[in-house]
């Protein structure tokens, strides 16, 4: 089955500066590459995604990036605010039923 | 933010009893999936359901049975609780045909005594 590695697990930041989560994944089939925020009691929610057609897909101050060659792939924040701050979770999409697989997640703390 | 509740929200139960957790969505999507989540691992999938009655296992679902009857429940249910199913768990919804995205529902914190 597909395996995701995340890095780091901890990542701190001070705000306006960028951030950068890494994650690699070994089926070579996955297709969807999406990110989640999660915050301190609440589920995770999609902030942006990309498909294996595609090599780099932007949204404001959110960025992800995909190597498909080295199966791996990216997020990143430029200018982090303190409200950034989360854990973040990428995760690999393959099978019928498009079941994700999840990283082991990345605490992001930006400082004021 | 995507229809999707789960009750109960929080649930303390004692070793050997049955759990039955619930996903409701609103949105009529063919897809409904249970994660767990535990401290180190991430999201790991439980159980999925790709349309009424039609369900499959995922990594983790020693211990674990669902059922869907209608489009928008799902149910997961923990036939005897053991400590190990100590967790958060999470509803997901998919509206499949071709998109991927997946939406979360807020969670249920389960605690087994």
């Amino acid at each position: 089955g597909e395996n995701v590695e995340q890095h780091p697990s901890t990542l701190s930041v001070q705000e306006g500066d960028s951030a950068v989560i890494k994650c690699t994944y070994s089926d070579s089939a996955s297709n969807y590459f999406p990110w989640y925020k999660q915050e301190l009691g609440k589920g995770p929610q999609l902030i942006i995604d990309i498909r294996s057609n595609v090599g780099e897909k932007k949204d404001q101050r959110i960025a992800v990036t995909l190597n498909k060659t080295a199966k791996h792939f990216s997020l990143h924040i430029t200018e982090t605010q303190p409200e950034d701050s989360a854990v973040y979770f990428c995760a690999a999409s393959s099978g019928s039923a498009r079941q994700l697989t999840f990283g082991s997640g990345t605490q992001l703390t930006v400082l004021p | 933010d995507a229809g999707i509740t789960q009750s109960p929200r929080h649930k303390v139960t004692e070793t050997g009893t049955p759990v039955t957790l619930r996903c409701h969505q609103t949105e009529n999507h063919r897809y409904m999936y249970w994660y767990r989540q535990d401290p180190g691992h991430g999201l790991r999938l439980i159980h999925y359901s790709y349309g009424v009655k039609d369900t499959d296992k995922g990594e983790v679902s020693d211990g674990y049975s669902v059922s869907r009857s209608k489009t928008e429940d799902f149910l997961l249910t923990l036939e005897s609780a053991t400590s190990s199913q100590t967790s958060v768990y999470f509803c997901a919804i998919s509206e499949g045909t071709g998109q991927d995205e997946q939406f979360f529902g807020p969670g249920t914190r389960l605690t087994v005594l």
